[in-house]
């Protein structure tokens, strides 16, 4: 089945720099990548998400980049702020598995003021 | 517009037991998809209910089954409760044939 490695478990940054997170998937049929946010004991939330025809995708601070052929996408954010620490789980599902989600890990993104 | 409810919000049992969570779409939704939530771990696929039929499965034992009702609202059945079942339970919803999920709050099981 799919597996998911996300990359890296822990992320610690200063207040407007930028954040990048990477994710690499194993089934080259997978073709929705969601990205979901979330903070202490609150839901998961989704934040960006994208689609196998497209190579990039922003949303103000935010941005997912997506590389079919490596089979890996990014979440990047720029000018963070403390309100975006939280842990960050990104996610792969194919079309015709009518949305089962395979997620990775997790990683912990820290804001410092 | 209400988003996707979940109850309980906290239960606790002990080995041996039987759970049953809930969990009610977002309005227009249809689809619901239940994952697990280990301590420090992304979710894992439990299964997938669409017309009141489990659509796909992931890779949980038998002991783990559901129901999905006319109004499309759902339950996750957990039977003889084993420690490693301590988690947290999401619901996802969604449309027909779209990916988008949106998660309730969850429910979190103890088993002591």
């Amino acid at each position: 089945g799919e597996n998911v490695e996300q990359h890296p478990s822990t992320l610690s940054v200063q207040e407007g720099d930028s954040a990048v997170i990477k994710c690499t998937y194993s089934d080259s049929a997978s073709n929705y990548f969601p990205w979901y946010k979330q903070e202490l004991g609150k839901r998961p939330q989704l934040i960006i998400d994208i689609r196998s025809n497209v190579g990039e995708k922003k949303d103000q601070r935010i941005a997912v980049t997506l590389n079919k052929t490596a089979k890996h996408f990014s979440l990047h954010i720029t000018e963070t702020q403390p309100e975006d620490s939280a842990v960050y789980f990104c996610a792969a599902s194919k079309g015709t598995s009518y949305g089962k989600l395979t997620f990775g890990q997790g990683t912990i993104l820290t804001v410092h003021p | 517009d209400a988003g996707v409810t979940q109850s309980p919000t906290h239960l606790i049992k002990t080995r041996g037991q039987q759970v049953t969570l809930r969990c009610s779409p977002k309005s227009g939704h249809d689809t619901v998809s239940w994952y697990q939530q280990a301590l420090g771990q992304g979710p894992q696929f439990i299964f997938q209910y669409y017309e009141e039929e489990e659509r796909q499965r992931g890779n949980f034992p038998d002991r783990f089954s559901g129901h999905q009702f006319p109004n499309y609202s759902s339950e996750l059945n957990v039977n003889a409760l084993l420690l490693g079942d301590s988690a947290l339970y999401l619901c996802a919803s969604s449309s027909t044939y779209q990916e988008t999920q949106y998660f309730g709050p969850g429910t979190r099981l103890l088993v002591l």
